[in-house]
């Protein structure tokens, strides 16, 4: 599976977007984007994923460039409960390993008031 | 729905003794995971199973043993406690393993080896 690069940490006010990106040059044409989040103490919490289209569901979108080497996750009102560290994973679907989704450092991202 | 349920939420261990983490989910989900979490890291695997009857080394497994008689059940065994073992563990569950990538984790089973 590919590798992703991300920012260790950064801050977002309260009410504003928040833009995480993530970085996957060496994505090949069969993997996922993934994005999870971690609560602090909590277990990881599934958010979207794509392929190459733009996605969106109800906690936020997914932008995944032309040439798939970068993406950005967008919580489009961040607030304070949006507080965690979010992780970026790419992974090859339908592999018999199941969902070996690999977490690296992921980003901290700090919604202040 | 509980989801994916963890017992005990915290233990500690001295070294050498043995314990089992207990994960049970109620969505009848086939595929089930372990993963271990260091303070500040990411998650790392440790086993997984596709269905009753199956399981599978991940990243991790050195130390661990597992075992899937149920659908429902997927605990995990440290026969040897070694601080090295000192983790946050998180057990997780999903639909299928080809194209959803919907993990459903529980909240975590705190250890301590001292």
């Amino acid at each position: 599976d590919a590798k992703t690069t991300q920012p260790p940490s950064m801050d977002c006010a309260e009410g504003r977007a928040a833009n995480l990106p993530c970085n996957h040059s060496t994505i090949s044409g069969n993997e996922y984007v993934y994005w999870y989040r971690q609560i602090h103490s909590q277990g990881p919490q599934y958010i979207i994923h794509g392929l190459k289209n733009n996605e969106t569901n109800e906690m936020a979108s997914l932008i995944i460039t032309e040439d798939r080497k970068s993406s950005t996750l967008i919580l489009p009102h961040a607030t304070l409960r949006d507080t965690a560290v979010y992780y970026c994973i790419v992974r090859v679907a339908g592999n018999n390993a199941g969902n070996m989704l690999t977490f690296g450092g992921g980003t901290r991202l700090m919604v202040k008031p | 729905n509980a989801g994916v349920t963890q017992t005990p939420k915290f233990r500690i261990l001295k070294i050498g003794q043995s314990m089992t983490l207990q994960c049970t989910q109620d969505m009848n989900h086939n595929y089930m995971y372990w993963y271990r979490q260091d303070p500040g890291m990411g998650l790392k695997l440790i086993y997984y199973s596709v269905g009753a009857g199956i399981t599978d080394k991940g990243e991790v497994p050195n130390g661990y043993n597992v075992s899937r008689s149920t659908t429902e059940d997927f605990p995990l065994r440290l026969e040897l406690a070694a601080p090295s073992q000192t983790s946050v563990y998180f057990c997780a569950s999903s639909r299928t393993g080809r194209l959803t990538g919907e993990l459903f984790f529980g909240e975590g089973s705190r250890l301590t080896v001292l």
